[in-house]
């Protein structure tokens, strides 16, 4: 059991080069996320997925595209990368039920410097 | 929305009991959630309060009073490997997404 995956771990990327993050999980989770993360700035949601051929946006979405074509895996687009987009990307993933919590499971991050 | 504060940095010395608080501002939420990140790496849940009251698990214990918009973490016993970033969150009822605190940097000294 792998759990969450990210894909690539570090890449430097010149303003205006595009590039996809891959994320794949599994442990058949229904929902995924994107978050970035900037120090003192905690995480913040930038996409999400709550199925198969489902994404929306989440509270800093400007400048990435997602698709969910499968179950496993969940993908975070940056068409122009723009300075403002060097951070850490986390990936996560979660069972849809309510309850306890719906713990969410974070891959181990992809640090992107934007050049 | 949602807004969580909780204090930028914690410490502590070893052995000793810490408590990490969280006060938000929510329009609803199931729950408030707790996770922990080491320096560099992945978030990873900790404890999950859907009710009000306390949540024990080993040495840690998390506090929720929806009255009182506000919760905590308490960490006892503390150990050098407890250093690392605490974070407070709260799952959306609409959305069912979970919004973050800016975290919490716990220092733990010998």
């Amino acid at each position: 059991n792998a759990g969450v995956t990210q894909t690539p771990k570090f890449r430097v990327l010149k303003t205006g080069q595009s590039m996809t993050l891959l994320c794949a999980q599994d442990m058949n989770h229904e929902y995924m996320y994107w978050y970035r993360q900037d120090p003192g700035m905690g995480l913040r949601l930038i996409h999400y997925s709550v199925g198969e051929g489902t994404t929306a946006k989440g509270e800093v979405p400007d400048g990435y595209n997602v698709s969910r074509l499968k179950k496993q895996n969940f993908l975070l687009g940056l068409e122009s990368a723009a300075p403002s987009q060097t951070s850490v990307y986390f990936c996560a993933s979660s069972y849809a039920t309510s309850g306890r919590g719906k713990d969410e499971y974070f891959g181990p991050g992809t640090r992107l410097l934007v050049l | 929305g949602q807004s969580l504060e909780q204090p930028s940095e914690v410490t502590a010395v070893e052995g000793a009991i810490v408590q990490i608080n969280c006060t938000y501002q929510t329009s609803g939420f199931y729950g408030l959630s707790w996770y922990q990140q080491h320096d560099g790496g992945a978030p990873t849940f900790l404890s999950y309060n859907a009710l009000d009251g306390l949540e024990e698990t080993g040495r840690f214990s998390s506090f929720l009073s929806r009255s009182d918009s506000y919760g905590y973490l308490l960490l006892q016993e503390l150990q050098m490997k407890d250093s690392a970033s605490y974070f407070c969150a709260v799952r959306d009822l609409e959305y069912s997404t979970l919004t973050f605190g800016k975290g919490t940097m716990l220092l733990v000294s010998p």
